[in-house]
């Protein structure tokens, strides 16, 4: 089957820096997302990994390492805006694009 | 502005009744995905669809249908089969197989929240 393992709530002090992790163990591996999502509203699309290693954006950094089915993404200066859950995503469907979801990781930002 | 819209954001239903959930997009994008989310779980796959006139089950399918009629267009039944259908619905798209990594992102539209009364 496949499975994806993210904390499920985390907590931060505005200005900081704040890890997620997440595991997955899936049949295939298309790439890995990550997707943040204000409570009630539609996920965004923050970063994509293919390859293993840093892709940097801006405040939000996003790694990954296939051998050990390892991603996490790193926020930089945390800003109260940045409370929202954060949701890992691996493509495992080769042709047909199918994505599973994580939990998501609740993260508060706290001033 | 290009985009994913679903309609209604909040929808009510009593037991017993069918309901349709609209998705439209105007990305010409060729893959459409409905997923369904409840607190504390990540989002379940219900249906996709890569191409018009072609879907496919997703992971938890019992209970619901879908068309893909038009490209823009992938409306979403929740049957009276469905046994707790209460949840947030979301819609998304993508570019679809065969074109680079970049591109399979998928976007989704602000969800509709049903609830079954």
């Amino acid at each position: 089957g496949q499975n994806i393992d993210q904390p499920t709530e985390m907590t931060a002090t505005e200005g900081a820096i704040v890890q997620i992790n997440c595991t997955y163990q899936t049949s295939g591996f298309n790439g890995l997302f990550w997707y943040q999502q204000h409570a009630g509203e539609a996920p965004t699309f923050l970063s994509y990994n293919v390859l293993d290693g840093l892709e940097e954006k801006g405040r939000f950094s996003s790694f990954l390492s296939r051998s050990k089915g390892y991603s996490y993404l790193l926020l930089k200066e945390l800003q109260m805006k940045d409370s929202a859950s954060y949701l890992c995503a691996v493509n495992y469907g080769g042709a047909t694009n199918k994505l599973i979801f994580g939990t998501g990781t609740l993260l508060a930002v706290q001033p | 502005d290009g985009g994913i819209t679903q309609s209604p954001k909040y929808l009510f239903r009593k037991e017993g009744q069918n309901v349709t959930l609209s998705c439209e997009q105007n990305l010409n994008h060729d893959a459409m995905y409905w997923y369904r989310q409840d607190p504390g779980q990540g989002l379940r796959l219900i249906y996709y669809s890569q191409i018009v006139n072609d879907f496919q089950k997703g992971d938890i399918a019992e209970g619901y249908s879908v068309s893909r009629e038009k490209k823009e267009s992938f409306p979403l039944t929740v049957t009276s089969a469905q046994k707790n259908p209460t949840a947030f619905y979301l819609c998304a798209s993508s570019i679809g197989p065969g074109n680079s990594p970049t591109g399979t992102e998928a976007f989704f539209g602000q969800g509709t929240r049903l609830t079954v009364v």
